[in-house]
């Protein structure tokens, strides 16, 4: 099945401690993006990848970092989490970005305290 | 700055109304519009992706419109059902096609 898999759904996590949240995709796409949701606000783009080993800030990149190793594999790493990026996650994918829809992982729930 | 917004912001039909809502999004530099489906609990699930001015799409009862000249695009649900419950986004990569800027959303409930 065609799919983005992000893990984990839900965490819960102190303030300063390192955390990766994984995604990954079995559809060969080019293209990938990390989004997160809070509420009253839109989805904001915090980084995003146009292929292997070229990755991009969005809109709210600060606090967070990515990596492109490998085409299927897109992870957020938030080296020293604070509070306020206590927030939902989603991890999407599409095969180039342009006209094509994305593909959404389930997300990922993080609280910060 | 690019603005997509949505309205309404919610609405609420009964089951078997038709209805409908509005995207509005900078018409210069167009590039795509993109509208997705997104439940409770779920992860946003897309509809429709359109490119050209009056370009109309449909999937089952779900139908959009796109006017890139005045920069909308309107949402139809056909005899809504309790299941088309959801928010409905929308967004759009005008003049950039590795970013998109996504509305707030209109949530629908549909009462049976």
């Amino acid at each position: 099945e065609a799919q983005v898999t992000q893990n984990p759904r839900y965490l819960i996590t102190v303030t300063g401690k390192k955390l990766t949240v994984t995604c990954s995709q079995n559809m060969n796409h080019e293209y990938m993006s990390w989004y997160r949701q809070d509420p009253g606000l839109g989805l904001r783009q915090i980084y995003y990848s146009m292929n292997v080993e070229v990755t991009d800030k969005g809109d709210v990149p600060e606090g967070y970092k990515v990596s492109r190793k490998e085409k299927r594999n897109f992870p957020l790493i938030l080296e020293s989490p604070s509070p306020n990026q206590t927030s939902l996650y989603f991890c999407a994918s599409s095969p180039t970005g342009g006209v094509n829809g994305y593909t959404f992982g389930s997300g990922t729930r993080l609280t910060v305290v | 700055i690019l603005n997509v917004e949505q309205s309404p912001q919610s609405l609420h039909v009964q089951e078997g109304d038709s209805t409908n809502f509005t995207c509005s999004f900078p018409s210069s530099n167009f590039y795509a519009l993109h509208w997705y489906r997104w439940e409770t609990a779920k992860s946003p699930e897309a509809l429709f992706v359109m490119t050209l001015n009056g370009d109309e799409k449909k999937k089952g009862r779900i139908s959009a419109t796109l006017n890139t000249k005045e920069g909308y695009s309107y949402l139809y649900i056909k005899g809504s059902q309790p299941e088309d419950s959801a928010t409905y986004l929308c967004a759009s990569n005008a003049g950039n096609n590795r970013k998109l800027i996504w509305g707030l959303g209109t949530s629908l409930a549909v009462n049976p």
